[in-house]
């Protein structure tokens, strides 16, 4: 199985700021990384496949990067609206999935 | 465009089985694959297993094979996840989550609330 770590645990941030949110793979996993925003008493919503690409409707202020076992998901802009939790999801071995443990932002 | 509806909260007894469905609406389900993934409140996800409904193909996450059951019935566009002699540890939130394929899971139900007690 391969083990997703998120770094930090919590980030406390201001509105504008930027946010740079990290996941690391237990082995390489290629780019078959997807990052996902949990805002408060909903369900998941898909930000970023592929390691870098935007998902429809997400807007540009948020930006993935990396490959192999290093990953970060970086917003820009911080708007109030961003307060979350953000897990990061290989699908390397798919159909199995494994996610991170997830990374709180503070606005 | 498809939306995916979940059935309604579920509270439980242990060694009890739980059946929660998942409903497209506005797609075919037979197009894609769905996973099923389990959030303990406060705690991370967890992916639990998936189904190709137009072979039947499933697939589970190696630790939790023993007591979870996937189905699909394309005539209602319906996917379901059984829950089998559950247990306190099972009380968790269960999302349905549409697979496109080593792209992620790009629309999600709203959750249903599993609660086991006795």
């Amino acid at each position: 199985e391969i083990v997703m770590t998120q770094s930090p645990a919590t980030l406390s941030v201001s509105p504008g700021d930027r946010a740079t949110l990290s996941c690391r793979a237990s082995q390489s996993v290629g780019d078959d990384l997807a990052w996902y925003q949990q805002r408060p008493g909903q369900a998941p919503r898909l930000l970023i496949f592929e390691a870098s690409t935007r998902a429809t409707g997400i807007p540009p202020r948020f930006g993935g990067s990396g490959s192999g076992t290093d990953f970060s998901l970086t917003i820009s802009s911080l708007q109030s609206e961003d307060l979350a939790i953000y897990f990061c999801q290989q699908y390397k071995t798919w159909p199995s999935s494994s996610f991170g443990q997830g990374s709180k932002l503070d606005i | 465009q498809m939306q995916l509806v979940q059935s309604g909260a579920e509270v439980t007894k242990p060694g009890s089985s739980v059946k929660v469905s998942c409903t497209t609406s506005g797609g075919t389900l037979s197009a894609y694959s769905f996973a099923w993934v389990r959030q303990v409140p406060g705690q991370g996800l967890e992916y639990l297993g998936g189904i190709i409904p137009i072979s039947g193909a499933t697939d589970f996450a190696p630790r939790i094979s023993a007591s979870v059951a996937i189905t699909a019935d394309i005539s209602t566009n319906t996917v379901y996840l059984h829950l089998i002699n559950v247990a306190s540890a099972d009380t968790a939130i269960y999302y349905c989550a549409r697979d496109r394929t080593e792209t992620g899971y790009d629309l999600w139900g709203q959750g249903t609330m599993v609660t086991v007690s006795s």
